[in-house]
């Protein structure tokens, strides 16, 4: 059964950039077949997808366009992490994060994908 | 405002059938499949249907998706009190802004 467990800072001051890191356990980041990435969750309100990334290996990405401009998720295959990387922030961006596999596939900008895994979630709030 | 459109609220009583609705358009739902989510209190979402009708090994029988048209249906039967929590679809867009997008959720109580 694979394991995600989200780490990083719980507060992050505006305009500076919100750093976030995935640990995998039971499954490798490194293997086809999955896609790795984030959702977000307002507080009180519906979840929001950020983005995921195929296996580290294929450097493939897929961003919401809205968050397009500022977002960054990549691997690291020795450590079998994700990492999200989220700059010029502000309170908009206080969220629950979690990290989530997916299954599914991607063709042609078109992707039949479906969380199959989530991590626990963590809370982190941009004030100063 | 979400993309997709679900009522905030659907209760039934212990035992009943209860039906959500999940309302969407050509570039969503329309064209792609759709998965739905289960989010008890305080914990993280869970996967409950996915491809417009499959149960992941371990999700009741009790929980069943239909899709028909630019809108989808989570049907949840023999209403349980552990069923209380909020329910989200989901699905591709393939609209100019390419995206996974949620519907707003769906908070079901049972009576």
């Amino acid at each position: 059964q694979v394991q995600l467990r989200e780490s990083g800072p719980g507060l992050v001051k505006p305009s500076q950039t919100l750093s976030l890191t995935c640990s995998v356990s039971d499954a490798s980041v490194s293997s086809g077949g999955y896609y790795w990435g984030w959702v977000r969750q307002h507080p009180g309100k519906g979840l929001e997808w950020i983005g995921y990334m195929y296996n580290i290996d294929s450097g493939s990405t897929y961003y919401n366009p809205s968050l397009k401009s500022r977002v960054t998720i990549s691997g690291d295959a020795s450590e079998n992490q994700i990492s999200l990387k989220l700059t010029s922030v502000t309170a908009a961006d206080t969220a629950v994060y979690y990290c989530a596999r997916s299954e599914g596939y991607c063709l042609g900008g078109n992707c039949q994908t479906w969380f199959d895994a989530w991590g626990q979630g963590t809370l982190v709030t941009v004030s100063s | 405002q979400s993309v997709l459109t679900q009522p905030p609220s659907a209760s039934g009583t212990p035992g009943q059938t209860v039906s959500l609705s999940c309302s969407g358009s050509n570039s969503n739902i329309g064209s792609n499949a759709v998965n739905w989510y289960q989010q008890l209190p305080g914990t993280a979402p869970r996967l409950l249907i996915y491809a417009n009708n499959q149960r992941p090994s371990g999700v009741p029988d009790r929980f069943s998706g239909s899709k028909s048209g630019t809108s989808a249906s989570l049907a949840i039967s023999g209403l349980q009190s552990e069923d209380e929590a909020n329910y989200y679809c989901a699905a591709w867009d393939d609209s100019l802004n390419a995206s996974v997008v949620f519907g707003g959720g769906t908070k079901v109580t049972v009576l």
